[in-house]
């Protein structure tokens, strides 16, 4: 398996666009974790999924930014509009159920926005 | 409340021994991870501890005492590429089905 692939790996945008991030997770996990890290706060979960179900998003900072995951080999997240503030690293992450498993992470996408 | 804390960096001589400590406080532990994070990478997974005491695995071994609240991740025969952040990540039991809470990571520095 390839593991968790993001794209893309590097974003530059302007305020005011909107951003669309995507993830495809390990062939068979069954949870998809949206991550963002940054210096200052460190890595904060943002939103996850289950069976393709979003379960929490009391992460997402606000109504900006939203998730979807149609299928069980995709997910975006998307911000619109974008701010300088969402200047961050995005990762992508998935596991299998059993609570022991670790979660294997994608290579991330660095988000600037300008 | 839930808490991790670490310290914020720490530094090392090549082909010593590091221990990067952690203590958290959370009201329902379910399992501590250690995850290693390369400069400019993705966080990778290194250990699990679910019952108290030592998982060792190559160069790295993680401890862990739930009655303390504590682990540490202990690294021996120090090598260059070991420098990165180290992250511990503890389950609770109490946050949205079982989700991890991260600590902010202790970066170490290996010198030759």
């Amino acid at each position: 398996d390839a593991g968790v692939i993001q794209s893309p790996r590097h974003e530059v945008t302007e305020m005011g666009q909107e951003v669309t991030l995507r993830c495809k997770p390990i062939s068979g996990h069954d949870y998809l974790f949206w991550y963002r890290q940054t210096m200052m706060r460190g890595l904060e979960l943002l939103i996850y999924f289950n069976n393709n179900v979003p379960i929490d998003d009391s992460g997402m900072p606000e109504d900006r930014f939203s998730a979807k995951m149609p299928n069980a080999s995709f997910s975006t997240l998307k911000i619109q509009p974008s701010e300088p503030r969402d200047s961050a690293v995005y990762f992508c992450a998935s596991r299998h159920t059993p609570l022991n498993t670790e979660a294997f992470f994608g290579q991330g996408t660095r988000l600037t926005v300008v | 409340g839930q808490n991790i804390d670490q310290p914020t960096e720490m530094t090392a001589t090549e082909g010593a021994i590091v221990q990067i400590n952690c203590t958290y406080q959370t009201s329902g532990f379910n399992g501590l991870f250690w995850y290693q994070q390369h400069a400019g990478e993705a966080p990778t997974f290194l250990s699990y501890n679910v019952l108290d005491g030592l998982e060792e695995k190559g160069r790295f071994s993680s401890f862990l005492s739930r009655s303390k609240g504590y682990s540490y991740l202990l690294l021996k025969e120090l090598q260059m590429k070991d420098s990165a952040s180290y992250l511990c990540a503890v389950r609770d039991k109490e946050s949205s089905n079982y989700q991890l809470i991260w600590g902010a990571g202790t970066k170490l520095i290996i010198k030759p």
